[in-house]
């Protein structure tokens, strides 16, 4: 079956403690990305990816760090979490050409 | 920089009533554009999308969506609302890369649906 999983899909940790969230598609997409979801904000974009090797800032990068080592991983990072990283954070992917991006069941992170 | 807006953040209507969702966006070119689906605890899902052509899309579930130009909205509509319905909607934008091909995907600030019985 096609899809993106994320693990884990839910975490509570303390401020300042390093954490990984890790992304794996099946499908042989080029294109990854991270989102976060806050209520009344949307989705926004934290990090993607081109292709192995090939990442770029989104709209809100601060505190996280991502990686692209594999086609099919893309990890998000926080090296120091703090509280206003509490949010909903989804993985994508997409073929570069491809209409259509399939999202990840999400993560919800708490930052205590 | 390309954005988009959702005027509505909360709609509610009864089950077999008519639904229009509202979308505005802000780009500089032909822009793509997107509806999601978001239903409790889940992820998103594809309704539709719009890079070029027939300007009324269809999608899955009964919706439809008419991108005008003239007004840079993308409104999503369905004739007949299910309580199945009820969820929270992302109208998105994507840069245009041409072909159907594109970058960023800039999503708004989701209308959460109700439907009552």
């Amino acid at each position: 079956e096609a899809q993106v999983t994320q693990n884990p899909r839910y975490l509570i940790t303390v401020t300042g403690k390093k954490l990984t969230v890790t992304c794996s598609q099946n499908m042989n997409h080029e294109y990854m990305s991270w989102y976060r979801q806050d209520p009344g904000l949307g989705l926004r974009q934290i990090y993607y990816s081109m292709n192995v090797e090939v990442t770029d800032k989104g709209d809100v990068p601060e505190g996280y760090k991502v990686s692209r080592k594999e086609k099919r991983n893309f990890p998000l990072i926080l090296e120091s979490p703090s509280p206003n990283q509490t949010s909903l954070y989804f993985c994508a992917s997409r073929q570069t050409g491809g209409s259509e991006q399939f999202f990840g069941p999400g993560t919800r992170l708490t930052v205590l | 920089a390309q954005s988009v807006t959702q005027p509505d953040i909360h709609i509610t209507v009864s089950e077999g009533a008519s639904l229009e969702l509202r979308c505005n966006y802000s780009y500089g070119a032909t822009p793509y554009l997107f509806w999601y689906v978001q239903s409790p605890g889940q992820g998103l899902q594809l309704l539709l999308k719009y890079f070029s052509g027939d300007t009324l899309v269809q999608g899955i579930k009964g919706f439809e969506a008419e991108f005008k130009r003239s007004q840079s909205s993308f409104n999503l509509r369905k004739p007949s609302v299910h309580w199945s319905d009820a969820a929270e909607y992302f109208c998105a934008v994507g840069a245009n890369a041409g072909g159907t091909s594109y970058g960023k995907l800039t999503f708004g600030q989701g209308t959460i649906l109700t439907v009552h019985p």
